[in-house]
C-alpha cells in the first residue's frame, strides 16, 4: 500500500529535550511538507523540501530542524529552543511540480505533548 | 487580510440531507488550485477535492461537488445526502505563486455535525 506512515503517534517530552518524529512516503513524490496544528486552528508550515538535500523555512520554522537525506525521509526535529511544542505534527507529501494543481497527502500526525 | 476564511465554526446536518461548507479566499494571481481537505476525530487530513482556477466546470468527486464562483471569490464544498460518517472537521486550502514557486495556505475549519 502507498501512503506515508508517521512515527510516533502519540509523544511525550519534558522540558528542554529534543524529539524527533518520523515521516516517512511510498509514493515517490518528491516535495515533502512539515505542519503544525493547534486545538481549533488550521495548518501552520514548519519546513517543506522539494526535493532531496534541499528544505526551505515555512511561516514558523523556529525551534525546528529538518534533513531531507532520503527521498523517501523527511524527520523533524523539535528542539528546546522551541516555546511552545505541543501540538499535533502533520506530514504531508506531494508530487512537487510548481504549479498550482499539486494536491498534497497527509500521513496521520503525531501528536506531542510536553510534560 | 485573511487569505483563506470559512466562517462558519460548526455546522449541524440531518443525517441524508445536503450541506453546505463555506469557503472564501484572496488572491491576486490568476493562476491558483483550491482544495478540500477532511479531518476526521483521528486527526488524518484526508483530501477530498480540487478546484483549478481556470477550471469552467464545478469539480465534482462522488457526493461531494465544490460550488466555485470565481467573481465572489469563493469555492463553497457540497456534500449531498450526508451520512454520520461525515462528522469531522472540513479545511479549505489554497494554492497561489509565492515567492517564485507556490504555497498551500489552510483555513481555520468548519466542524460538521451530522445527526442521524
Amino acid at each position: 500500500d502507498g501512503g506515508i506512515t508517521q512515527s510516533p503517534k502519540y509523544l511525550f517530552r519534558k522540558e528542554g529535550q529534543n524529539v524527533t518524529l518520523s515521516c516517512e512516503q511510498n509514493l515517490n513524490h518528491d516535495a515533502m511538507y512539515w505542519y503544525r496544528q493547534d486545538p481549533g486552528q488550521g495548518l501552520r508550515l514548519i519546513y517543506y523540501s522539494q526535493i532531496v538535500n534541499d528544505f526551505q523555512k515555512g511561516d514558523i520554522a523556529e525551534g525546528y530542524s529538518v534533513s531531507r537525506e532520503k527521498k523517501e525521509s523527511f524527520p523533524l526535529t523539535v528542539t528546546s529552543a522551541q516555546k511552545n511544542p505541543t501540538a499535533f505534527y502533520l506530514c504531508a507529501s506531494s508530487i512537487g511540480a510548481l504549479t498550482s494543481t499539486d494536491t498534497q497527502y497527509f500521513g496521520p500526525g503525531t501528536r506531542l505533548t510536553v510534560l | 487580510a485573511q487569505k483563506i476564511t470559512q466562517t462558519q465554526p460548526g455546522m449541524f446536518v440531518q443525517e441524508k440531507e445536503a450541506v453546505t461548507l463555506d469557503c472564501t479566499y484572496d488572491t491576486s494571481d490568476p493562476s491558483y488550485g483550491l482544495f478540500w481537505y477532511k479531518q476526521p476525530s483521528s486527526g488524518e487530513m484526508i483530501f477530498l477535492i480540487y478546484q483549478g482556477s481556470y477550471d469552467q466546470q464545478n469539480a465534482t468527486e462522488g457526493r461531494y461537488s465544490l460550488n466555485f464562483q470565481k467573481a465572489r471569490k469563493s469555492a463553497n464544498l457540497v456534500i449531498s445526502a450526508s451520512q454520520l460518517g461525515d462528522s469531522a472537521m472540513y479545511f479549505c486550502a489554497m494554492r497561489e505563486g509565492w515567492g517564485g514557486g507556490f504555497k498551500t495556505i489552510f483555513g481555520a475549519g468548519t466542524r460538521l455535525f451530522v445527526k442521524a
